[in-house]
């Protein structure tokens, strides 16, 4: 009974291929996230859905797509991958309005992009 | 542009060797200010939040405080299942900007 689950956990691919990860929760939760860990650890958001509608659309280049079918479910599509994209990316879900910045996060899925 | 800046980068502790790490802000609009733990290999776990300057909040040997600028967290006589990495966050509106972090480590 995981809360927050990602799939797959680890991704190898070449430059210039589409990649997507997926996330659910069966927390409930109004709100989901996606973020980039690089290597040196830092924690930087790019996505955020309520209830389905983006929320948050960081400084983020358009090859990167997310996709919210229902409230449970936030994926992310990677079109065109470079070697920068290489890191670890982290799915989070928290419930909406004050309770936002209590996230709850997945195990990541660590892109490697060769 | 929020910024959140934690200090050391790294701690290396002997087991029982109580120390605070810090973690100075920098944000209009504070709804919030977000410890987390971070395990390697796994997504950040969440600690405590705190809102206002004065607020403190505890956990085991956890204890974070929180003043206008800057909040710490203190932990008192460590564990080696302390060692992780710490992270700090602020919140506006549904955003948590996140600072690097703080890699405990704790020897026995």
């Amino acid at each position: 009974d995981t809360a927050v689950s990602q799939t797959p956990k680890y991704l190898v691919t070449q430059m210039g291929n589409d990649k997507s990860i997926k996330c659910e929760q069966n927390l409930g939760h109004d709100t989901m996230y996606w973020y980039k860990q690089d290597s040196k650890k830092f924690l930087k958001i790019m996505f955020s859905y309520n209830n389905k509608e983006l929320i948050i659309n960081e400084t983020v280049p358009n090859r990167f797509s997310p996709k919210s079918p229902d409230k449970a479910h936030l994926n992310l599509h990677i079109n065109s991958l470079e070697l920068g994209d290489s890191a670890v990316y982290f799915c989070a879900s928290s419930p909406g309005g004050g309770g936002a910045g209590t996230q709850y996060f997945g195990p990541g899925t660590r892109l490697t992009v060769l | 542009e929020d910024q959140v800046t934690q200090s050391p980068e790294a701690l290396r502790l002997q087991e029982g060797e109580s120390s605070s790490l810090n973690c100075s802000y920098t944000v209009s609009g504070l709804r919030g200010l977000f410890w987390y733990r971070q395990d390697p290999g796994k997504g950040p776990e969440f600690l405590f939040t705190l809102y206002s300057a004065g607020e403190e909040k505890e956990k085991e040997r956890l204890k974070a405080t929180l003043t206008k600028k800057e909040s710490f967290l203190h932990i008192t006589a460590p564990k080696p299942e302390d060692s992780a990495t710490y992270l700090c966050a602020v919140r506006r509106d549904y955003k948590l900007s996140f600072g690097a972090g703080t890699t405990v480590t704790v020897r026995a």
